[in-house]
Formats: C-alpha cells, structure tokens, sequence
C-alpha cells in the first residue's frame, strides 16, 4: 500500500497570510498512462464532507478558488493556500489515486 | 446536480451485518467509466477506502477488510449498497459514499455524500 505522509499536523496561519502543507507519498504516483502524478488534494470542514479541491497535483477542480495551488513531483507535493481567508479554516487531506488501496494522508489541521 | 446519500441505521450492535445504502442522483452507474465507492472515518480520525464498484459490475477492496465487505448495485439501478459483517465498536465512524471515475487512468473523489454515522455499541 503507498502511504501517504503529511506535515505538519496543524499549523496557524495569520489571515491573509500563506498556509502550506506538505505531502509525501511512499512511492511515485506518476501514471504510464497519462504521464501525470495521481495526486489530489481535498478540504474538510467539521461536520461536512471532503471537498475536491486540486487533482493531477496541480488541477483545480471548478469552483475553487485560484489562492489554493498544488504543486510537487516525485515524492514530495505541496499545498499552498496563499491569502489565508476565514473560511479556509478546516482539515487538508492528500490523496493518492495512482493504484488500490486508495489511501489519503493523515490530514493537516489549518487554523487561524 | 450531482447528489450521493447514505442512508442506514445509527446504531448497530456488536456482530452484528451493517447494510448502508448510497442513492445516487444526476449521474448513472451504467455509464462507462463511473465509479461509486465507500469511505470511512473514524471520529477525529483520517479517512479509509473500503471499496469501490464499477460501471461494469467491477468491484474492488481493501485487503484489511475484505473478508467482511460486500459492495453491490441496489435493485434500484441508482443505488450502491455496502454490506460489513461482524460489526465492531472499531467500525464506529462516518460512512461516505462518493462517486469516482475510472478510464485510462482513475480519477479521485468529486463528488460526496453527506456522511452517515454509524455507532456500534451493545
């Protein structure tokens, strides 16, 4: 199974400052047949659902806003969420869909 | 509008088969390529596959849990039932079932449930 490793835990974050969080996954998630990395990104706020926010490591999904960004290769992939609004507060997960088990990482805990 | 929801019981006792039911809503699992799968989480805790079934009738799980699952088309051609045996007070968690697509290469989770907590306790 890939495990996935994120970092920090948590971590507080001025508003309007710059949140990042950091992914590594136990091996490549390069697919052969689209040559990018099997890599999304997902927002959880309490009581509700995950939220797709980027896949392919870098692609936003429709709707969300342009101050989330992913980016990384090999084994190390990153989440940056620049402007740090109120509404951002909330649990990231990371999320590899290279090969079964599907598997998310631990979660990064983004408070103000 | 794409639209999944759980629905099953709240409370379940230990041993005994948890049924939970996804209906589905602005999509079908007839189409080439669509995907429903279950995913857990534990209170506080971080989120577990279990398993996925295809437009094909194509199913799949994780190997920790594979001896107790079923996943299933419901009679309705809109619904993904899962079906976990010898329930376990560790089972306590969120069930979501969220949709997935599958082609040259899979896809992850972009549309989701609301959730469906399920205790189990005697």
């Amino acid at each position: 199974d890939i495990v996935m490793t994120q970092s920090p835990d948590s971590l507080a974050v001025s508003l309007g400052e710059r949140a990042t969080v950091n992914c590594k996954p136990s091996q490549t998630l390069l697919s052969n047949s689209t040559n990018e990395n099997c890599l999304a990104w997902y927002q959880q706020k309490p009581g509700q659902p995950p939220r797709l926010l980027i896949y392919w490591t870098s692609a936003r999904e429709s709707g969300v806003p342009d101050r989330f960004t992913g980016s990384g290769s090999g084994t190390d992939f990153t989440l940056t969420i620049s402007r740090l609004q109120a509404d951002d507060v909330a649990v990231y997960y990371c999320q590899q869909f290279h090969s079964l088990p599907w598997t998310f990482g631990q979660g990064t805990k983004v408070e103000i | 509008q794409i639209t999944l929801q759980e629905s099953g019981p709240i409370l379940v006792k230990p041993t005994q088969t948890l049924t939970l039911t996804c209906s589905l809503s602005g999509f079908s699992l007839e189409t080439s390529g669509v995907a429903v799968a279950w995913i857990r989480q534990s209170p506080g805790k971080a989120l577990e596959w279990l398993a996925v079934i295809y437009w094909d009738d194509g199913t799949r799980y994780t190997s920790t849990l594979k001896r107790r699952l079923t996943i299933t088309k419901g009679t309705s051609k809109n619904q993904v039932v899962l079906i976990m045996t010898d329930m376990d007070p560790m089972d306590t968690a969120t069930y979501f079932c969220a949709r997935t697509i599958s082609g040259v290469a899979d896809f992850p989770f972009d549309h989701w449930g609301p959730g469906a907590l399920v205790t189990v306790s005697s």
